[in-house]
């Protein structure tokens, strides 16, 4: 398994700033999931970080809105761009390990993220 | 396509008592199957997994049976804890169909009181 931390664990933002999400793996892996999710709800994928390339964003989220950084191969940030009430989750990243046939994803503690 | 359906909480149960938490899936392959914990504040946790058909996962006293003639992969254990409050989360994935994209249901909450 990975160990996985995230930065901030909380924040309280004003609506219209950014935020900047950072994810960290005590291992390097091939790929970084950001997953968001909402009071009460299940994850929703937001978008697959590789290193190397652009992230491979899920339906209705864009570029724009959650720009991803991926530098290396134990590091990847979110950002959570122009920021709105509806934006308030838990933000969390994910790695990937595997098995034979079958993957696994860990997760981070997540960041609790609150916009006024 | 693949989908998660689980059971609707919030589930409150006395200390001891017998848990069963129901999930069943649609998967156009042969998924793998999980059940993952969140503890209050916390981040998600693979509590158990298992890759194919009549395996059963366990971890912590928890069991779940991959069972694909009902599709299910139902989460149980015999005596809860007021340490087992969570949320818990049935997940499937499918990698020879859909790579390594996971699929969630919706969380059931557990509460258990002394």
């Amino acid at each position: 398994s990975a160990v996985i931390s995230q930065k901030p664990s909380r924040d309280i933002c004003q609506r219209g700033t950014s935020l900047t999400i950072q994810c960290q793996v005590d291992s390097q892996v091939t790929m970084m999931f950001w997953y968001r999710q909402q009071p009460g709800q299940s994850l929703t994928l937001i978008a697959t970080a590789n290193q190397g390339s652009e992230a491979t964003y899920e339906s209705g989220f864009v570029i724009d809105k959650f720009p991803i950084s991926r530098p290396n191969l134990t590091f990847s940030t979110l950002t959570v761009s122009n920021m709105s009430p509806e934006d308030s989750s838990i933000y969390l990243c994910s790695v990937e390990g595997s098995g034979r046939g079958y993957y696994e994803q860990y997760f981070g503690p997540g960041t609790r993220l609150t916009v006024t | 396509g693949n989908s998660v359906t689980q059971m609707e909480g919030p589930v409150t149960l006395s200390e001891e008592a017998f848990l069963t938490i129901n999930c069943t899936y649609t998967a156009t392959g042969y998924p793998s199957l999980f059940w993952y914990v969140q503890y209050p504040g916390e981040g998600l946790q693979l509590l158990l997994k298992a890759t194919k058909a009549d395996d059963k996962g366990s971890n912590k006293g928890f069991e779940a049976t991959y069972r694909k003639e009902t599709t299910s992969f139902h989460l149980e254990k015999g005596s809860v804890q007021v340490s087992d409050s969570a949320v818990y989360f049935c997940a499937l994935s499918d990698p020879a169909n859909t790579g390594n994209q996971f699929y969630f249901g919706t969380g059931t909450s557990l509460t258990v009181i002394p």
